[in-house]
C-alpha cells in the first residue's frame, strides 16, 4: 500500500532564507506526485506537480521540487522564502491508474520577519 | 481553467438535523468526484469516490448511511451529512477529475460544518 511521510511538521524559518520540505513516499508502482499549499480557513492549491518527464519541476513563485525515484523523495524547496509563503504545505501521492490521491500529514511553514 | 467551487463555505447546523454541500466543476465536466474530510490541523482523508451515475465507493470507517453522496450529473456532486452529531464538525473538501485532463484532481475552497 501507498504512503507518504512528511517528517517535519513544523518549519520555522527567517525570511529570505532557503527551506526544504521533506517528503518521502512508499508505493511498489509508477506514482504520480504533488506538493498542495493551503492556507488557513481555505482549501489546497496545486503548488507543482511531477507526472513524467524532468525530475525537477518547478513553481511560478520560487518553489521547486525533484523526484528521486532511488530514494523515494519528492522534497519541495525555495531558495529564499517570503513572510507571504507562510501556509501549510501537503505533499501527495497517486499510483498511476487509480486516481486517488494519499496525503502526508502536512507541514507548517512559519516564515518569520 | 479547471474551477471547483463548493457551497456552502460554511455551515452551521443543530445537533439532529442534516446538511448537504454541493461541489461543482464550472468549467469542465467531472467524471469523478472526491470527498475529503480534514480536521484541525490534520491531514485531509478520503472519504468516499463518486464517479457520475453510479454509487459511490466508501473508504474504510466511513459509514456510507451517514455521509450520503449523490453525482447526479458531470458537474455536481452532493455530500450530505445525515443526523448531524458535533463530532462531524470538520473542514470537507470535494476535488473533482476530468477525464480528458488525465489523472490531476482539482479542489474546491472547502466547507466549514459545525453542528453545535
Amino acid at each position: 500500500a501507498q504512503s507518504v511521510t512528511q517528517l517535519d511538521s513544523q518549519v520555522p524559518v527567517f525570511e529570505e532564507a532557503p527551506v526544504e520540505l521533506r517528503c518521502n513516499y512508499s508505493s511498489s508502482v509508477s506514482v504520480y506526485l504533488f506538493w498542495y499549499v493551503q492556507y488557513p480557513n481555505q482549501g489546497l492549491q496545486l503548488l507543482l506537480k511531477y507526472l513524467s518527464g524532468s525530475t525537477l519541476v518547478k513553481s511560478i513563485n520560487g518553489f521547486e521540487a525533484e523526484f528521486n525515484k532511488s530514494q523515494t523523495s519528492f522534497h519541495l524547496r525555495k531558495p529564499s522564502v517570503h513572510i507571504s509563503d507562510t501556509a501549510e504545505y501537503f505533499c501527495a501521492v497517486s499510483e498511476t491508474g487509480t486516481y486517488k490521491y494519499i496525503f502526508g500529514t502536512g507541514t507548517r511553514l512559519k516564515v518569520l520577519a | 481553467g479547471a474551477v471547483v467551487s463548493q457551497h456552502p463555505s460554511r455551515v452551521i447546523c443543530k445537533s439532529g438535523t442534516s446538511v448537504k454541500i454541493e461541489c461543482r466543476s464550472l468549467d469542465f465536466q467531472a467524471t469523478t468526484m472526491f470527498w475529503y474530510r480534514q480536521f484541525p490541523k490534520q491531514s485531509l482523508m478520503l472519504m468516499a469516490t463518486s464517479n457520475e451515475g453510479s454509487k459511490a465507493t466508501y473508504e474504510q470507517g466511513v459509514e456510507k448511511d451517514k455521509f450520503l453522496i449523490n453525482h447526479a450529473s458531470l458537474t455536481l456532486s452532493t455530500l450530505t451529512v445525515t443526523s448531524a452529531h458535533p463530532e462531524d464538525s470538520s473542514f470537507y473538501i470535494c476535488s473533482a477529475r476530468d477525464l480528458l485532463r488525465g489523472s490531476e484532481q482539482y479542489f474546491g475552497p472547502g466547507t466549514r460544518l459545525t453542528v453545535t
